[in-house]
């Protein structure tokens, strides 16, 4: 069964200035990775998605993130950050395979605070 | 293309009442998958729907179910409800139920007295 760490529950940042949400995950087979956030009293928003090609994937909002494939990791960055970008961010990983339709396994989420 | 509607917003209900939530996919998707959040648990998946069959389900008891309709709705049943079943419920759907983008609607939020 796959699994996500998400490193670090809570990240303060002064505004402008880069991040990086970590995120680590286990499975035995091959992956399909996504980030979300989720303002408050909202969903879900997809930020970014990899699902093949290229392991630098650009999402919505600035925001990238890289697959590494032998470090199992899928760490989400932005260069300079705002106020509008404190929200709560999930790492998620879909197993290739008919076991696991519409099956997101998520990690226990990063709060993101933006200081002025 | 309006999103995922899921209604009613907000629920309270008391322990060992039944409760149902309904979610409205966005046009065209066939899979629809449901999540519960809680503070302590997370985002724990409960199961998926795709062309009204259950392909797919979580680790929750018996309690919980679903269905999914010839138009793609679905509807979460809870039945005896419990106090730890206080959570917020997100529904996503999907064209596939694949390797696909899930779009989630804003929620339920269930409290239980």
């Amino acid at each position: 069964a796959q699994s996500v760490t998400q490193l670090d529950s809570q990240v303060p940042v002064f505004e402008e200035a880069p991040v990086e949400l970590r995120c680590n995950y286990s499975s035995s087979v091959s992956v399909y990775l996504f980030w979300y956030v989720q303002y408050p009293n909202q969903g879900l928003q997809l930020l970014l998605k990899y699902l093949s090609g290229s392991t630098l994937v650009k999402g919505i909002n600035g925001f990238e993130a890289e697959f590494n494939k032998s470090q199992t990791s899928f760490h989400l960055r932005k260069p300079s950050v705002h106020i509008s970008d404190t929200a709560e961010y999930f790492c998620a990983v879909s197993e290739a395979g008919g076991t696991s339709y519409g099956k997101l396994t998520f990690g226990q989420g990063t709060i993101l605070t933006v200081h002025p | 293309k309006a999103g995922v509607t899921q209604t009613p917003r907000y629920l309270i209900k008391t322990r060992g009442q039944q409760v149902t939530l309904s979610c409205s996919p966005i046009s065209g998707h066939r899979s629809v998958s449901w999540y519960q959040q809680t503070p302590g648990q997370g985002l724990q998946f409960l199961f998926e729907y795709f062309s009204e069959t259950q392909r797919n389900k979580g680790n929750f008891p018996g309690r919980f179910s679903g269905r999914q309709f010839s138009n793609s709705r679905s509807e979460m049943n809870v039945s005896t409800l419990e106090l730890g079943d206080s959570a917020l419920y997100l529904c996503a759907s999907s064209q596939t139920g694949g390797p696909d983008i899930q779009y989630f609607g804003a929620g339920t939020r269930l409290s239980v007295l």
